[in-house]
């Protein structure tokens, strides 16, 4: 059961900027810092963004983060055929007393 | 080098159980919460489970709460995750994770394993 809502898909061209949206609520996202992941096309998730808009070490500057009150945005900018993943977003729930994962949304090269 | 190596699932009839175990490898085990994630086919991800480095605190989601127990045996760098009551909902590929914390909350999932599959039919 996902409590963070993203839109189920986004695209563009190469060298286009999508934006992804992830909206919660007070007790996640409104009070807890923000993760977002990578998810290949077959392969496990890894973390993509840290605490809201930190990249680790690795992570392209084409991808970058927000968030405003109960809500985080994901935006990548000069998209590359290998962006073609699915993205979630993430944060832990003060009211669940566990994490929450976003809906996710696949992210199409056209 | 981090590694995440989990048991192999199977195939459980309704209302079975299953353990699964996660060996881990190039970090030290105890200064890391660990969580169990899963992703139904063709679905999104579902955090399942989490522990404390310590092992002394445990954390549920709401689907699992009273039929799954995670538990950890840090001199043998094991995670595990004993499965009970499993019906068709819990069909899933299971991810064993590693936290960037000793804390099991409010950090971020910095390690994945490659998953292994449980499927929960008759």
């Amino acid at each position: 059961q996902s409590v963070l809502t993203q839109p189920p898909s986004a695209s563009g061209t190469p060298g286009q900027r999508v934006a992804i949206s992830c909206s919660g609520s007070s007790s996640n996202i409104g009070s807890n810092y923000v993760y977002w992941y990578q998810q290949l096309p077959g392969a496990a998730p890894k973390p993509l963004l840290l605490r809201n808009n930190q990249r680790p070490s690795g992570v392209p500057d084409r991808f970058s983060g927000s968030k405003s009150g109960t809500s985080a945005a994901l935006a990548i900018s000069g998209l590359r055929s290998e962006d073609e993943a699915d993205y979630y977003c993430a944060a832990w729930d003060d009211s669940l007393n566990g994490y929450v994962f976003g809906t996710g949304t696949k992210v199409l090269v056209l | 080098e981090v590694q995440l190596l989990e048991s192999e699932g199977g195939l459980v009839q309704p209302g079975g159980s299953l353990r699964l175990s996660c060996v881990v490898s190039g970090f030290t085990f105890i200064r890391h919460g660990m969580s169990w994630v899963r992703q139904a086919p063709g679905k999104g991800l579902e955090w399942v489970a989490g522990i404390t480095g310590s092992g002394d605190d445990t954390y549920y989601a709401d689907p699992v709460k009273g039929r799954f127990t995670i538990s950890r045996d840090n001199s043998e760098n094991t995670l595990f995750l004993h499965m009970n009551s499993l019906s068709a909902e819990d069909t899933a590929l299971y991810y064993c994770a590693k936290m960037k914390s000793v804390m099991a909350t409010a950090t971020f999932f910095e390690d994945w394993g490659q998953g292994t599959l449980v499927s929960v039919s008759s």
